[in-house]
């Protein structure tokens, strides 16, 4: 299966500040059609997980430019730039390369 | 509007089988797929398997020897069944849904499920 390995385990941050999470994959996740199937969600409080970023890079709908997604075949990074408040939870991310779909053990964000 | 919501029962005695369906709207699921994925309490996000909008499945090896997921498209339905439950399937259950390369976009609110006698 292919692993993927977060850090920090969690961050805090001041709101209006930037924030970065890293995501490691243990195999390439670019695949042979040049798409990389890597993804990123936040699970708020009490609350479903929500897609952030698809194929690394792509913002989904609805969600603020705020959010940015960058990397290469293995290593990925999720950019919070000027955190909000309702930006707190857990950050996961996910691998669909190949079976069986994996997520990252998660980073919580925490407001200071 | 797009919805999954998922119902079942919210105790289940060791052993037995697990009954889940995720009832969907908004949506044909002959267009999108579903995938179960599930989480512990406390704990990360356990991808379970999916029914392919053309009507195949594929499942977590881990649980494929205890696992089916079918559906019922005239009624937008997808159930999960999982046999032999133990204590560690003790978690919240949730449906999603998956277009091409926009994976999850909605979520159910997830059903808890406590494996208890």
């Amino acid at each position: 299966d292919i692993v993927l390995t977060q850090a920090p385990l969690s961050v805090s941050v001041t709101p209006g500040e930037s924030a970065s999470i890293s995501c490691r994959s243990s195999k390439s996740l670019l695949s042979s059609k040049g798409i990389t199937s890597l993804y990123w969600y936040l699970q708020k409080p009490g609350k479903s997980p929500q897609l952030l970023i698809y194929r690394m890079s792509n913002l989904a709908s609805g969600v603020p430019d705020r959010f940015s997604g960058s990397g290469s075949e293995t290593d990925f990074t999720l950019k919070i730039s000027k955190v909000e408040t309702e930006d707190v939870g857990v950050y996961y991310c996910a691998q669909f390369l190949e079976y069986p779909l994996t997520f990252g053990s998660g980073t919580k964000l925490e407001i200071k | 509007e797009v919805q999954l919501k998922e119902s079942g029962p919210g105790l289940v005695q060791p052993s037995q089988t697990l009954s889940l369906t995720c009832t969907v709207s908004g949506f044909s699921l002959t267009d999108y797929s579903v995938h179960w994925v599930r989480q512990p309490p406390g704990k990360g996000l356990e991808w379970m398997g999916v029914m392919w909008s053309g009507g195949s499945t594929a499942y977590n090896l881990v649980l494929k020897s205890r696992l089916s997921i079918s559906r019922d498209t005239s009624k937008s339905q997808v159930f999960l069944k999982m046999n032999s439950l133990q204590t560690e399937d003790t978690a919240i259950y949730y449906c999603t849904r998956h277009y091409y390369s926009v994976l999850f976009d909605y979520w159910g609110q997830g059903v808890m499920v406590t494996v208890s006698s």
